[in-house]
C-alpha cells in the first residue's frame, strides 16, 4: 500500500512567521509531487508541483523535494490568517494512470 | 479562466435510493477524476477516464459506475445508497500531470 504521510497539526505560527508543512511518501519510482490547499468544506486548490530535486518558488511558497529521502515540504512565507486551510501533500502513483495519492492534511492556523 | 464544474452542489437521498452526479471538466482536459472525501479524511481516489475511456480504478463500490460521454463530461452513478457513502464527492481534470478540482458536491444519506 502506497502511503503519503503529513503531520495532521494543528501548526499555529504567528502572521508574518514561515510555515513550514512536511511530506513523506513510500513509493521511490514517484516522479510527480504536488500541495494543494483546502478550506473546510471547500475543494483542493492546487498550489504547487515539483518534479525535481531542489526548491521551486512561486510567489511567498516553495516546495523543496528530496527523491532520496523520498521528502517534500512547503515553506509559506510571511503567512497570513488568510493562509490558515488544510494543506493537502498528493503524490502521483506511479502505477497508475496518473491517479493521486493524498497525505492526510496538516492544518495551519496562523493567527494575527 | 474556465474552471471544472459539478452538479448538483448539494444532494439529499436516503438509504437505498440512487443518485447522479456530473462533472464537466475544463476544456480541452482529456482526463477526468473522481475522488470521494470523508469527514476529517483526505480525497480517495474512485475512478478515472482519458479520451472517454476507463483508465484507472480505485476504490470504487460495485453499486457505484461512471462514464465519460462524448462531449468529456463524467457522471458518476451510484445506487443502492448506505449512509457511510455520505461525503464530499469532487470531479477534476488534467491536460497533462497537474489537476484541478471541481468545487464538489456534497452527498448526505439519511
Amino acid at each position: 500500500q502506497k502511503e503519503v504521510e503529513q503531520n495532521s497539526g494543528p501548526l499555529s505560527v504567528p502572521e508574518g512567521a514561515i510555515a513550514s508543512l512536511n511530506c513523506t511518501y513510500s513509493d521511490r519510482v514517484s516522479q510527480s509531487f504536488f500541495w494543494y490547499r483546502q478550506y473546510s468544506g471547500k475543494s483542493p486548490e492546487l498550489i504547487m508541483s515539483i518534479y525535481s530535486n531542489g526548491d521551486k518558488e512561486d510567489g511567498r511558497f516553495t516546495a523543496q523535494l528530496n527523491k532520496a529521502s523520498q521528502y517534500v515540504s512547503l515553506l509559506i512565507r510571511d503567512s497570513q490568517p488568510s493562509d490558515s486551510a488544510t494543506y493537502l501533500c498528493a503524490v502521483k502513483d506511479s502505477g497508475g494512470y496518473n491517479k493521486l495519492i493524498f497525505g492526510a492534511g496538516t492544518r495551519l492556523a496562523v493567527h494575527p | 479562466a474556465a474552471g471544472v464544474i459539478q452538479s448538483p452542489r448539494h444532494l439529499i437521498k436516503e438509504k437505498r435510493e440512487t443518485a447522479t452526479l456530473k462533472c464537466y471538466p475544463i476544456p480541452r482536459h482529456d482526463t477526468v477524476y473522481w475522488y470521494q472525501q470523508g469527514p476529517g479524511q483526505d480525497p480517495q481516489f474512485l475512478i478515472s477516464f482519458y479520451e472517454k475511456m476507463q483508465s484507472d480504478k480505485g476504490s470504487i463500490p460495485d453499486r457505484f459506475s461512471a462514464q465519460q460521454f462524448s462531449d468529456y463530461h463524467s457522471e458518476l452513478n451510484m445506487s443502492s445508497l448506505e449512509l457511510g457513502d455520505s461525503a464530499l464527492y469532487f470531479c477534476a481534470s488534467s491536460q497533462g500531470n497537474e489537476q484541478f478540482f471541481g468545487p464538489g458536491t456534497r452527498l448526505t444519506v439519511l
